[in-house]
């Protein structure tokens, strides 16, 4: 069965201590992996698609990585508007359409 | 560019209550999602519509139907709610079936 775990549930950080948040992920075949980030009561925002082993992605002050079994998003300098929570999800591979497999999600809160 | 609009933003039904939740998106996607988020659990897919004409399961779709009315609108139905409806649900668009998703805000449902 195609699974996504996500740690730490939750994570508070001060303004400017960087950290990274893990999603690993059990599937037959990755097509790929997505990140999004969700705030309260709005619907996730795409954030990267890493589609191979090794592949990097950069958007401001978060990198997502990639390796066989695991993702990291990591967070350098966060400030208060990066608190959110942030959703990993997976693409297995051979499977029809767009039927992504979610993570529960980390809560990420950073306080000035 | 409104992006992908759902209605209502919140509902409350009582048991046995039935009630249709609308989605359209304006960014010409051809592909449409219906998923559920409940505390603690990742985005579970409910239906799917690949493209015009054509609707599939996901992995939750007991006590849901739906219907893909044209290429901008995806309505999901709950014929009999029940208290295990009780949910978030996202409507999602893509542009093709392996693209990232991009999500409305979400309809707040409660089942009482």
């Amino acid at each position: 069965e195609d699974q996504v775990t996500q740690s730490p549930e939750a994570l508070r950080l001060q303004e400017g201590e960087s950290s990274s948040l893990n999603c690993s992920y059990t599937v037959s075949g990755l097509r790929g992996l997505f990140w999004y980030r969700q705030d309260p009561g709005k619907g996730p925002e795409f954030l990267f698609t890493l589609y191979s082993a090794g592949e990097e992605k950069e958007k401001e002050r978060l990198k997502a990585t990639l390796t066989k079994k695991e993702s990291f998003l990591h967070i350098t300098a966060p400030k208060p508007e990066d608190s959110a929570t942030y959703l990993c999800a997976v693409h297995p591979q051979g499977e029809y359409g767009n039927k992504l497999v979610f993570g529960a999600g980390t809560i990420l809160r950073v306080k000035s | 560019n409104a992006g992908v609009t759902q209605t209502p933003k919140f509902q409350v039904l009582k048991t046995g209550q039935s009630m249709t939740l609308q989605c359209a998106q304006d960014m010409n996607h051809n592909s449409m999602y219906w998923y559920r988020q409940d505390p603690g659990m990742g985005l579970r897919l409910i239906y799917y519509s690949a493209s015009e004409g054509t609707t599939d399961k996901g992995e939750v779709p007991n006590g849901y139907n739906v219907s893909r009315l044209n290429k901008r609108e995806f309505s999901l139905r709950l014929e009999s709610a029940a208290p295990s409806q009780t949910s978030v649900y996202f409507c999602a668009s893509s542009e093709v079936k392996y693209s990232p998703l991009h999500f409305g805000n979400g309809t707040r449902l409660t089942v009482t």
